[in-house]
């Protein structure tokens, strides 16, 4: 059961270009959600969470967007640079039961 | 602190064969999470620990896997006997109680 989705398994973009991840959920119960960077060889790292009382939340080049309605959610990156070539993966928990169930991962890869 | 550290880094074994993974948490961390990463389904949550009781094994695939966490600060995750399809990267992950995972490098398995 796939409780979380990231429907696209690569993208590709040009170095200093938008690069737009996105994520969808269906378990209207989640109610804190991350993104999660990996390199290979390397176990996952956090890169950025999103609390679901806001709708974005900001960390430098690094956006998060969360519409609850649509059960969504997407990662923004802004200039994309060839250093955030990697996987990344959408997590969502319910917090207080401290679960995390991940999607299946996108491959980023950022052209100089 | 040397993070969640995991052993062995790459295991290869025969069919069969009983396989044992290591998981040493991040000290004061109570919660443990062992996940599976696969091409065609990313990360998947095996089994997780809270204050070393297992909470959830509903993703431990079969009966050949089993977890244990015989102390605050070590789990391991057996598979006996291994089979080719078992093959992927193993990852544990702590927490505190309600926080950010920390993952560790993860196990290579294959299964030949």
């Amino acid at each position: 059961d796939q409780q979380v989705k990231q429907n696209s398994p690569s993208l590709s973009v040009q170095e200093g270009r938008i690069s737009i991840l996105n994520c969808d959920y269906t378990n209207s119960m989640f109610d804190y959600f991350l993104w999660y960077k990996k390199y290979p060889a390397e176990g996952p790292t956090f890169l950025i969470s999103i609390s679901s009382i806001k709708d974005k939340n900001e960390d430098g080049r690094f956006t998060v967007f969360l519409n609850k309605s649509a059960k969504h959610l997407s990662l923004h990156i802004v200039p994309s640079q060839p250093g955030d070539s990697a996987v990344y993966f959408c997590a969502a928990l319910i917090y207080n039961n401290n679960d995390m169930r991940f999607g299946a991962g996108t491959r980023l890869t950022v052209k100089p | 602190d040397a993070g969640v550290i995991q052993s062995p880094r790459h295991e290869v074994t025969e069919m069969g064969q009983e396989v044992t993974l290591r998981c040493k948490l991040i000290s004061g961390h109570n919660s443990l999470f062992w996940y599976r990463q696969t091409m065609m389904r990313g990360l998947e949550l095996l089994i997780y620990f809270n204050n070393n009781v297992p909470i959830d094994d509903s993703g431990m695939p079969e009966d050949r896997f089993s977890a244990k966490m015989p102390n605050a600060s070590f789990s391991t995750l057996k598979i006996q006997p291994s089979e080719p399809r078992d093959s992927a990267v193993y990852f544990c992950a702590s927490s505190p109680s309600l926080g950010g995972y920390t993952f560790g490098s993860g196990t290579r398995l294959t299964v030949v």
